[in-house]
C-alpha cells in the first residue's frame, strides 16, 4: 500500500521558469509532509516541510502547497535553476517516533 | 557539520554470502533508519531503532536484520544476500521526539549494493 505517491517519475522545465512538483497521500494521520531533495552518489538532504494544519510554507525560491482535502501537495520551484536538477522526494511524518513515509520521487531536469 | 557515515560506498557480493552494512552517526542521535531506494519505488523502510539494542520493523524487513550495540552505530545485515536485493542502502538517523523543524533526517551518502 503506497502511503505516499509521486505519480511523475520525471519532469522537464526551462531554467527561470516554474518547477511543480506533484504528491498525493492516503493517510491522514500524517502531521507534517517534507520534502528531500537528492543528487546522484548522495544521500537525500532535507529542503522545506510544512505542517498538517497549513496550507502554505514559503523558503526562498522553494514554497510548498497543502490541500488536505484533495490529499495532495505540490512543491513550486521559482525560478527553477539548473542547480535544482535532481530527484525530488516527497514524505509523510508521523510525529510520534519520527517516521517518515516517502514516495517514489520525481526526477526534475531543468535545462539552461 | 554534522554526519552519517556509511562504511562503504560501493560493495559487490556473490548470492548467498552474508552482508554487513555499517552506519555510524556523530550527532547523537536516538533515531536510526535503514532505507533501500530502487527506481520506481522511491526510499523504502527496512528497520529502525529508536535506542541501544531496540529494533523495529519497517515495511520491507524481509531478508534483513539489524543490530545496534551502541547508539553512534546501526548495522544492516543481509544473513544470505539475493540478487533481489541489489540496491542502494541509505542509512539515516535522528533526535528523539516530536516534530522540531530541527530534527529531519539526516542521510549518509549510501552503500550501493550488487549481489551477483
Amino acid at each position: 500500500d503506497q502511503q505516499v505517491k509521486q505519480n511523475s517519475p520525471s519532469l522537464s522545465v526551462q531554467e527561470g521558469r516554474i518547477s511543480i512538483l506533484n504528491c498525493d497521500y492516503t493517510n491522514s494521520m500524517f502531521d507534517y509532509f517534507l520534502w528531500y531533495k537528492k543528487y546522484p552518489a548522495e544521500g537525500p538532504t532535507f529542503l522545506i516541510s510544512i505542517s498538517s494544519i497549513k496550507d502554505k510554507n514559503e523558503d526562498g525560491r522553494f514554497t510548498v502547497f497543502l490541500n488536505k482535502s484533495a490529499k495532495h501537495l505540490s512543491l513550486h520551484i521559482v525560478p527553477s535553476q539548473p542547480g535544482d536538477s535532481a530527484v525530488y522526494f516527497c514524505a509523510g511524518l508521523y510525529n510520534q517516533g519520527g517516521k517518515l513515509i516517502f514516495g517514489q520521487g520525481t526526477e526534475l531536469s531543468v535545462k539552461p | 557539520d554534522v554526519k552519517v557515515t556509511q562504511s562503504s560506498r560501493y560493495l559487490v557480493k556473490r548470492t548467498g554470502e552474508k552482508v554487513f552494512l555499517e552506519c555510524v552517526q556523530d550527532m547523537d542521535h536516538e533515531n536510526m533508519f535503514w532505507y533501500r531506494q530502487d527506481p520506481g519505488l522511491g526510499l523504502r523502510l527496512i528497520y529502525f531503532s529508536y535506542d541501544v539494542k531496540m529494533k523495529e520493523k519497517g515495511d520491507i524487513p524481509e531478508g534483513y536484520s539489524v543490530s545496534r550495540e551502541k547508539k553512534e552505530r546501526f548495522s544492516l545485515i543481509l544473513e544470505s544476500a539475493s540478487t533481489n536485493q541489489t540496491s542502494m542502502y541509505l542509512c539515516a538517523s535522528s533526535s528523539l521526539g516530536g516534530w522540531t523543524g530541527a530534527n529531519v533526517l539526516t542521510f549518509g551518502a549510501g552503500s550501493r549494493l550488487t549481489v551477483l
